[in-house]
């Protein structure tokens, strides 16, 4: 079965330093990977993907992420954090080639970013 | 272009009540979903339905049950709630495959 670790529920950044959010994945075959962000008392919110090409994914808001595939890892970064990018993020994998009735987008378990002015 | 709305935005039950949660997209996705989210368990996938008239079980099924009743509209039904059922619900979209699109979540609580 397919599964997504985030290894820190909580992580604290200074305004302006880079952030990393940890994101390692287990699947058979190509993964199609995602971040997503929930701010308070909302739904979840695409921020970026993989699927294939390039290992770097530039999305939303200045962040990005790179696919890592011996490293089965897809952590999401940020050069300069915003408190503003205060929220829980989540990273999410789905195995290529799945249909229906197989395995289905899997979430990790979230990782709550502060930044601290 | 609401997305995807979801209705109620809270709701409080008491054990062995039964309640519909309503879901509606305008975005013309063949795909929907229903999510529960719990603190440090993330989300977990309750039904989804492929396309118009088809509907499968996820990772948590049991004691929901749910209906496609269009394209449009997908509803999650507790036939008893039960205080294990206390969590957030969220309803999502896609075109099958690919990014999904999240509703603002219905908040339940079960006494």
């Amino acid at each position: 079965a397919q599964s997504v670790a985030q290894p820190e529920d909580q992580v604290n950044v200074a305004e302006g330093n880079p952030l990393t959010v940890k994101c390692t994945y287990s699947v058979s075959g190509n993964p199609y990977l995602f971040w997503y962000v929930q701010y308070p008392n909302r739904g979840l919110q695409f921020l970026l993907k993989y699927i294939t090409g390039d290992n770097l994914v530039k999305g939303s808001y200045g962040f990005e992420a790179e696919f890592n595939k011996s490293q089965t890892s897809f952590h999401l970064k940020k050069p300069s954090a915003l408190v503003s990018d205060s929220a829980l993020y989540f990273c999410a994998v789905e195995g290529v080639g799945r249909s229906f009735g197989n395995e289905k987008l899997t979430f990790g378990t979230g990782t709550r970013l502060t930044i601290i002015p | 272009n609401a997305g995807v709305t979801q209705t109620p935005k809270f709701q409080v039950l008491k054990t062995g009540q039964s309640m519909t949660l309503q879901c509606a997209q305008d975005m013309n996705h063949n795909s929907m979903y229903w999510y529960r989210q719990d603190p440090g368990m993330g989300l977990r996938l309750i039904y989804y339905s492929a396309s118009e008239g088809t509907t499968d079980k996820g990772e948590v099924p049991n004691g929901y049950n749910v209906s496609r009743l269009n394209k449009r509209e997908f509803s999650l039904r507790l036939e008893s709630a039960a205080p294990s059922q206390t969590s957030v619900y969220f309803c999502a979209t896609d075109r099958g495959s690919d990014t999904q699109y999240f509703g603002p979540g219905t908040r339940l609580t079960v006494l």
